[in-house]
């Protein structure tokens, strides 16, 4: 199957700085990727949508200025916390859908990074 | 509003018995149903995909039904191992190409 990567898978940082969160799609092209969110014990909540080339698409409740979203590629999308603080402190995973994959791949199935786990102190 | 309920208990199964998951949705009329595997600290792996003119769908020991009507879809792992304790996850697609809503997620534990 496709493989997704995120780096870093933790990062324990200082409130007031900014993290990046990268995820790339290694062995396909993902036009589109999806960033969620996920507290302990709780299910995935979707963040945004990022379409390659194009500005993401937030969900309601999700502040664009805070959560940066760049899909600058066909394999590679950023997710940067800006001005980062304790209640940012989560599990962040990305997933990729690529236009459909060579062997036959479901054109809807989404593959998920591994995630980062994101400490703000 | 739109809801997705699963069994929030977590389930405790005997290796080699049958643990039967449920998936629940109210508003809801989704054109494709998933079902996702999760791991402590890990990503979702996908299982299955079931279609909403699809009844049934089976991969290895794993088994999906889709009832529309009940606005039901039901997860079943045969022959269950410790290997597959985790936290299963259903989500629903509107769409071809639309985002995916995720259920609560219930836990499975097999013990041997």
């Amino acid at each position: 199957g496709a493989v997704v990567s995120q780096h870093p898978s933790r990062v324990i940082c200082k409130s007031g700085t900014s993290v990046k969160i990268e995820c790339r799609s290694l062995d396909f092209q993902a036009t589109t990727m999806f960033w969620y969110r996920q507290f302990p014990k709780k299910s995935l909540m979707l963040m945004a949508t990022s379409n390659e080339g194009s500005k993401a698409t937030y969900e309601q409740g999700v502040e664009k200025d805070k959560f940066l979203i760049n899909h600058a590629s066909l394999t590679l999308s950023t997710l940067t916390v800006t001005s980062a603080h304790p209640e940012d402190s989560s599990f962040y995973i990305c997933s990729a859908r690529g236009p459909g994959l060579a062997g036959g791949g479901i054109i809807n199935e989404q593959f998920f990074g591994p995630g980062t786990r994101l400490t703000v102190l | 509003s739109q809801k997705i309920e699963q069994n929030s208990e977590a389930l405790n199964i005997q290796e080699g018995k049958t643990a039967t998951l449920t998936c629940n949705y109210t508003n809801y009329s989704p054109a494709y149903l998933q079902w996702y595997r999760q791991d402590p600290g890990r990503g979702p792996v996908f299982l299955l995909l079931i279609r909403e003119n699809e009844k049934e769908k089976r991969k290895e020991r794993l088994k999906v039904t889709f009832d529309t009507t009940l606005k039901q879809s039901l997860f079943h792992i045969t022959a269950s191992q410790p290997a597959d304790s985790a936290t299963y996850l259903c989500a629903l697609d509107k769409a071809a190409g639309n985002k995916l809503t995720f259920g609560g997620g219930t836990r499975v534990l097999v013990k041997p």
